[in-house]
């Protein structure tokens, strides 16, 4: 069964840092891109971030772009999101969701990981 | 920049057939996938490349799309499919997800 299992979130201070793990499991994880996708609260979903398999290809939602970095580690089957300089907007929960290519569908999902930016 | 329209949200008797639409110019041209998601829980898609289900996802639904409308349509509509439903494509290496339709069961 293919799980994944986010972990890292929690309440920050603007201006502040967190990183966001995903660990993977029942599936062969440098087969396969991975992606970060976050919803605010009560609203609807936006993508974050896109990986390739090998971790040398990589994609930013505009508003992120110079400030989260998203990194794997194959050995280790563990998916990041390094978040530097965060706002207020970026409250969120924080999905990493399975490509079914690198331009694919997302399949499946993990639980998620709140975020919340807050003094 | 790239949008999605999708309508805030549909209305369905229970055992009719809702149609939930997702509209740009020309994202015909687009694949175009769909997700469900209920309250509480991570989204799932229902709908891959247009027209194609996932294992597990029943038959009742199905996609279309072409010229400036994508639709998923859910036949025999239950209350279990209640939810809020997102289109999601491609664009310049950037995914633009619809802004979501919440579907009732009436």
């Amino acid at each position: 069964e293919v799980q994944l299992v986010e972990s890292g979130g929690g309440l920050v201070q603007p201006g502040g840092s967190l990183r966001l793990s995903c660990t993977v499991s029942g599936f062969t994880f440098s087969n396969y891109a991975m992606n970060w996708v976050r919803q605010a609260p009560g609203k609807g979903l936006e993508w974050v971030s896109v990986i390739s398999g090998s971790g040398n290809i990589t994609y930013y939602e505009e508003s992120v772009k110079g400030r989260f970095s998203i990194s794997r580690d194959n050995s280790k089957n563990t998916l990041h999101l390094q978040m530097n300089g965060l706002r207020a907007d970026d409250t969120a929960v924080y999905y990493c969701a399975m490509g079914s290519s690198l331009f694919g569908y997302f399949d499946p999902w993990g639980q998620g990981t709140l975020v919340t930016v807050s003094s | 920049s790239y949008e999605l329209t999708q309508p805030l949200s549909v209305s369905v008797a229970l055992g009719q057939t809702a149609r939930i639409t997702c509209g740009r110019i020309n994202i015909g041209y687009k694949n175009v996938h769909w997700y469900q998601q209920k309250p509480g829980q991570a989204p799932v898609v229902v709908i891959y490349r247009d027209r194609y289900r996932p294992s597990g996802i029943p038959e009742r639904f199905s996609g279309s799309n072409s010229g400036n409308t994508a639709t998923l349509t859910i036949s025999w509509a239950q209350a279990g499919d209640e939810a809020d439903y997102y289109c999601q494509v491609w664009d310049s290496s950037t995914v633009v997800f619809g802004g979501g339709t919440k579907l009732t069961v009436l």
